[in-house]
């Protein structure tokens, strides 16, 4: 089977960065992808890493590591609007599966 | 283009009613999902197809059947509703492996 494992939640302060931990038990996954999600909306595309490594796109960045089972979102200059559930996913044999999500607070 | 949509946005069943979801996306994609979200649970995949005329289930299909009769479409049913499948649904679709577009969501409730 496969099993990812997120924080439940996670505070951060306006204009810091926060990182966001994955982790896996799972192997021979296509890549692992990241969501946005806000109350009351459908999830939303941010990053996706098909290799070790490091991921930047804009404010946001991704990393994996397969061999540590490991990946992380890292959100910068936080804003207001980045208070959301972020999900991580992986894509193993044509089955997209995700994480059960963490909630980031964001405080002023 | 409009991306990816659900149909009916809301509804509300008896047990032992059924009913029928409708995915439509027009992007041309092969894959399509269909995901239901519980507080505290995330996106759980209840039946995928891979192409048009093909479906295979996910983490949790019990209750619900699908169809992929044209690409562009994807419905799912849920045969004879229980207060269990009280949830909102989701609906997606991809082009390859990475990048999933969803639908708004149906807000389904049992009661």
């Amino acid at each position: 089977g496969q099993s990812l494992e997120q924080p439940s939640e996670v505070t951060a302060v306006e204009g810091a960065i926060v990182q966001i931990n994955c982790t896996y038990q799972t192997s021979g996954f296509y890549g692992l992808s990241w969501y946005q999600q806000h109350d009351g909306g459908a999830p939303t595309f941010l990053s996706y890493n098909a290799l070790d490594g490091l991921e930047e796109t804009g404010r946001f960045s991704s990393f994996l590591s397969r061999s540590k089972g490991y990946s992380y979102l890292l959100l910068k200059e936080l804003q207001m609007k980045d208070s959301a559930s972020y999900f991580c996913a992986v894509n193993r044999d044509d089955k997209i599966i995700f994480g059960k999500g963490t909630r980031l607070h964001i405080l002023p | 283009n409009a991306g990816v949509t659900q149909t009916p946005k809301f509804r509300v069943l008896k047990t032992g009613q059924s009913m029928t979801l409708l995915c439509a996306q027009d992007m041309n994609h092969e894959y399509m999902y269909w995901y239901r979200q519980d507080p505290g649970m995330g996106l759980r995949l209840i039946h995928y197809s891979v192409g048009e005329g093909t479906t295979a289930k996910g983490e949790v299909p019990d209750g619900y059947n699908v169809s992929r009769l044209k690409k562009q479409n994807f419905l799912l049913g849920l045969e004879s509703a229980a207060p269990s499948q009280t949830s909102v649904y989701f609906c997606a679709s991809t082009g390859g492996r990475n990048e999933q577009f969803f639908g708004p969501g149906t807000r389904l409730t049992v009661l």
